[in-house]
């Protein structure tokens, strides 16, 4: 299977915790985004990085979260002292970069409850 | 501030027939437009895109239609199978110079196809 992969697919963890989410993109992809999804919502984007430099962050992204993407393959989105509004789906996509519409592809996500 | 919108929560048509799924959107600086599809517990899956130097797109049995001076699209499905039941989301992005290509995503509507 060469799409994207998210792990873990479910996390449940108690308010005050820190979690650590992991992507892996579509390998020749150089761009990758972060989105996060509530029920009876589209999609909302969070960061985006090329390469390894992240270059957008959402205002929703507070000071808790935090995402790296190392050498440029792939990426961990963290939040720290998560809060029960923290509790939604947590997508990751790639794309190709360098040519004009290129379409993301998405991974499964991972299903963050909070307690 | 709803940049791309759904105002149908829901659809439902018979087998066989055409699915019409609508959406519009206010920012005048988009310039590629996408449809997904989501299954319970998956991640989108892009289906068709557009460039808003078109105004329609062809693929199998879809057929995405751009209306930029009413900033609107839709989707059309023909003939609809059960198998097209799902949540379809509209997304738009801006790729201009210096741009990341973030998605805006719509709510969603969830299209029911009956046998």
């Amino acid at each position: 299977d060469t799409g994207v992969s998210q792990d873990p697919r479910h996390k449940i963890t108690k308010r005050g915790q820190n979690v650590t989410f992991r992507c892996d993109p579509i390998s020749e992809h150089n761009r990758l985004y972060w989105y996060r999804q509530t029920l009876g919502q589209g999609p909302e984007f969070l960061t985006y990085f090329q390469n390894e430099a992240q270059l957008e962050k959402s205002r929703l992204l507070s000071d808790r979260f935090s995402a790296e993407r190392p050498k440029g393959s792939f990426s961990t989105l963290e939040i720290q002292r998560t809060e029960q509004g923290d509790s939604a789906m947590y997508l990751c996509a790639s794309s190709l970069g360098g040519t004009r519409n290129q379409p993301q592809h998405f991974g499964d996500g991972t299903r963050l409850s909070i307690l | 501030d709803q940049q791309v919108k759904q105002n149908s929560p829901s659809l439902s048509v018979q087998e066989g027939r055409i699915s019409i799924l609508n959406c519009d959107y206010t920012n005048s600086m988009f310039d590629y437009f996408l449809w997904y599809k989501k299954y319970p517990a998956e991640g989108p899956t892009f289906l068709i895109s557009i460039s808003s130097i078109k105004d329609k797109n062809e693929d199998g049995r879809f057929t995405v239609f751009l209306n930029k001076s009413a900033k609107h699209l839709s989707l059309h499905i023909v003939p609809s199978q059960p198998g097209d039941s799902a949540v379809y989301f509209c997304a738009a992005s801006d790729l201009g110079s210096g741009n990341t290509g973030k998605l805006i995503f719509g709510q969603g509507t969830t299209l029911q196809v009956k046998p």
